[in-house]
């Protein structure tokens, strides 16, 4: 089955400064991977996703970058702010033509005003 | 349109009681799974269905159950709460040729 890594396991930035969260997964035939955002007893909410067919996508102050050759995606967010602050997941999915994602271990973003 | 639905929110066993955790959605998505989340471990999958009648097991199922009767619900049934069930349970559903997950709010389970 698929597996994902997902580095750091926390991270701390002063306000303004740029985050990028870093994934790796293990099937090539994963094709979705999306990045979710946690706050504090919420649930988990989709913030961006990239497919397997565009190396890169953005939000606004959020962009993620697919390398499928090396089976990494990344995280990044610019001019960082207090509410940012949040676990963030990685997951993947679409090998065997599963919806079922895999996820990441999280990243806690700390963002210092 | 509620989306999906977890009851109870919170919930106190003791050990070896057992005990179900609902989840209904009214989206109609034919795919609903369940996770728990622990820290440190992110979402770790227990049990998931692609369709009424037909359900799988994920990565950690060991001392769980459930059933997909209808398209609509998919109970999760804890057979004998062990401490090691302490966690945040979170059920979620995707529709066929989307990969969009939705998730619940999450119910919180404590086993003393």
């Amino acid at each position: 089955g698929e597996n994902v890594e997902q580095h750091p396991s926390t991270l701390s930035v002063q306000e303004g400064d740029s985050a990028v969260i870093k994934c790796t997964y293990s099937d090539s035939a994963s094709n979705y991977f999306p990045w979710y955002k946690q706050e504090l007893g919420k649930r988990p909410q989709l913030i961006i996703d990239i497919r397997s067919n565009v190396g890169e996508k953005k939000d606004q102050r959020i962009a993620v970058t697919l390398n499928k050759t090396a089976k990494h995606f990344s995280l990044h967010i610019t001019e960082t702010q207090p509410e940012d602050s949040a676990v963030y997941f990685c997951a993947a999915s679409g090998g065997g033509g599963s919806y079922i994602p895999t996820f990441g271990r999280g990243t806690s973003l700390i963002v210092h005003p | 349109n509620a989306g999906v639905t977890q009851t109870p929110k919170f919930q106190v066993l003791k050990t070896g009681q057992s005990m179900t955790l609902q989840c209904a959605q009214d989206m109609n998505h034919e795919y609903m799974s369940w996770y728990r989340q622990d820290p440190g471990m992110g979402l770790r999958l227990i049990h998931y269905s692609v369709g009424a009648g037909i359900t799988d097991q994920g990565e950690v199922p060991n001392g769980y159950n459930v059933s997909r009767s209808t398209t609509e619900d998919f109970p999760l049934r804890l057979l004998s709460a062990a401490p090691s069930q302490t966690s945040v349970y979170f059920c979620a559903t995707t529709r066929t040729g989307s990969n969009t997950i939705y998730f619940g709010e999450g119910s919180w389970l404590t086993v003393v």
